[in-house]
């Protein structure tokens, strides 16, 4: 069983739509990640939520809304996508939130606008 | 805000020659960890760092924490194919709970 899954693995879409990805972790962590990797693959980390609390919100535009209904999952929506949001995104989890814990990723959800 | 830079950005190298990433922070960290990504793959947890001028070695790998726990760095001995792929550090600014990525420094090794 993945440890980290997210769904759906590509999405292409056009610029304007609302789109949805989501994640689940079976690890039994409370601390949940949503980072976006760009086309130079620099990693940026985009919000995290500890037991259903979002405690990490970078500056990300508003238009980006996670929602995580129970500590197993953490799923990210996006409204009125724009070409600039093409990525990849990763989900991750880490067993708590305090220091030194190694993140799990999952295999990355690879969003194309067109 | 924090910044974690990682040289060189690539790196070519013959399979059995040496390779080194250096990660440096512009603010002290409480901890430094080592994420690698394949190609296409996802970031995997290589090591996490702790104490000033720490050294930890996985077997062709050595990690080094500096001294002012600042910067750290990832040596490859040896290299072989299967070692191709992104290098990630991440560092844990004092009093935070965020990692904050490095730049990457992508491997590539010629057979």
């Amino acid at each position: 069983d993945t440890a980290v899954s997210q769904t759906p693995k590509y999405l292409v879409t056009q610029m304007g739509n609302d789109k949805s990805i989501k994640c689940e972790q079976n690890l039994g962590h409370d601390t949940m990640y949503w980072y976006k990797q760009d086309s130079k693959k620099f990693l940026k980390i985009m919000f995290s939520y500890n037991n259903k609390e979002l405690i990490i919100n970078e500056t990300v535009p508003n238009r980006f809304s996670p929602k995580s209904p129970d500590k197993a999952h953490l799923n990210l929506h996006i409204n009125s996508l724009e070409l600039g949001d093409s990525a990849v995104y990763f989900c991750a989890s880490s067993q708590t939130r305090v220091r030194g814990i190694e993140a799990f990723f999952g295999q990355g959800t690879r969003l194309t606008v067109v | 805000g924090q910044q974690v830079m990682q040289i060189p950005q690539y790196q070519h190298v013959q399979e059995g020659e040496d390779f080194t990433t250096y990660c440096n922070s512009s603010t002290t960290l409480s901890n430094i960890q080592w994420y690698k990504q394949r190609p296409g793959g996802h970031p995997v947890f290589l090591i996490q760092l702790v104490k000033s001028g720490e050294v930890k070695k996985q077997k062709r790998l050595t990690f080094q924490f500096g001294e002012a726990k600042k910067n750290s760095s990832l040596h490859i001995t040896a290299t072989q194919t299967t070692d191709v792929g992104t290098y990630f550090c991440a560092g844990l600014a004092s009093g935070t709970y965020k990692y904050i990525f490095g730049t990457g420094t992508r491997l590539k090794v010629l057979a």
